[in-house]
């Protein structure tokens, strides 16, 4: 079945600093989306990218969805303490009607303020 | 607009004992999906629920269960329950299925 790897598990960073995560789909994807869970929270959508090849800003936040639809990547430049928490990558198989979001284990950021 | 709501919020269970939890969709949302969170292996899909038919599941045993509601309230069920169980249970509503994600705090379940 589909796989989705996200690296790297962990990434500690002093604040300021850029951060990146990366996500990789075993199949090519109709859409990935992008989620943070604050520690003991829940979930929380950053954004959908449906595009091949699409980029999209929120503020600090890049977000790349590669050309083959396989891959994708969140930046985060100058990296701030509310910043910390785990990011997940979630895609979708593409071909026919598919519900079933396959989420990658996650990138736990932690800042050093 | 209020959030999805999941109750109860914590749980403890003992092994072989079932188990109930309840989730409440965002108004208007029509699907519901469940999740298992673990420390080992993350976010693992469980089965989406739309207008009461399961749509999608996930590679869980059939010990594993879900049914949804005419009002789109959902609830899945754990029967014969394993130390391994142990985990937050998350619930997602979305529009139609596809659309973004709006979770609910979980349930954590402890299986003592």
């Amino acid at each position: 079945g589909q796989q989705v790897m996200q690296i790297p598990q962990y990434q500690h960073v002093q604040e300021g600093e850029d951060f990146t995560t990366y996500c990789n789909s075993s199949t090519t994807l109709s859409n990935i989306q992008w989620y943070k869970q604050r520690p003991g929270g829940h979930p929380v959508f950053l954004i959908q990218l449906v595009k091949s090849g699409e980029v999209k800003k929120q503020k600090r936040l890049t977000f790349q969805f590669g050309e083959a639809k396989k891959n994708s990547s969140l930046h985060i430049t100058a990296t701030q303490t509310t910043d910390v928490g785990t990011y997940f990558c979630a895609g979708r198989e593409s071909g026919g009607s598919n519900y079933k979001l396959t989420f990658g284990k996650g990138t736990l950021l932690t800042v050093n303020p | 607009k209020a959030g999805v709501t999941q109750t109860p919020r914590y749980l403890i269970k003992t092994r072989g004992q079932q188990v109930t939890l309840s989730c409440s969709p965002i108004s208007g949302h029509r699907s519901v999906s469940w999740y298992q969170q673990t420390p080992g292996q993350g976010l693992q899909f469980l089965f989406e629920y739309f207008s009461e038919t399961q749509r999608n599941k996930g590679n869980f045993p059939g010990r594993f269960s879900g049914r949804q509601f005419s009002n789109s309230r959902s609830e899945m069920n754990v029967s014969t329950l394993e130390l391994g169980d142990s985990a937050l249970y998350l619930c997602a509503s979305s529009f139609g299925g596809l659309e973004t994600q709006y979770f609910g705090p979980g349930t954590r379940l402890l299986v003592l």
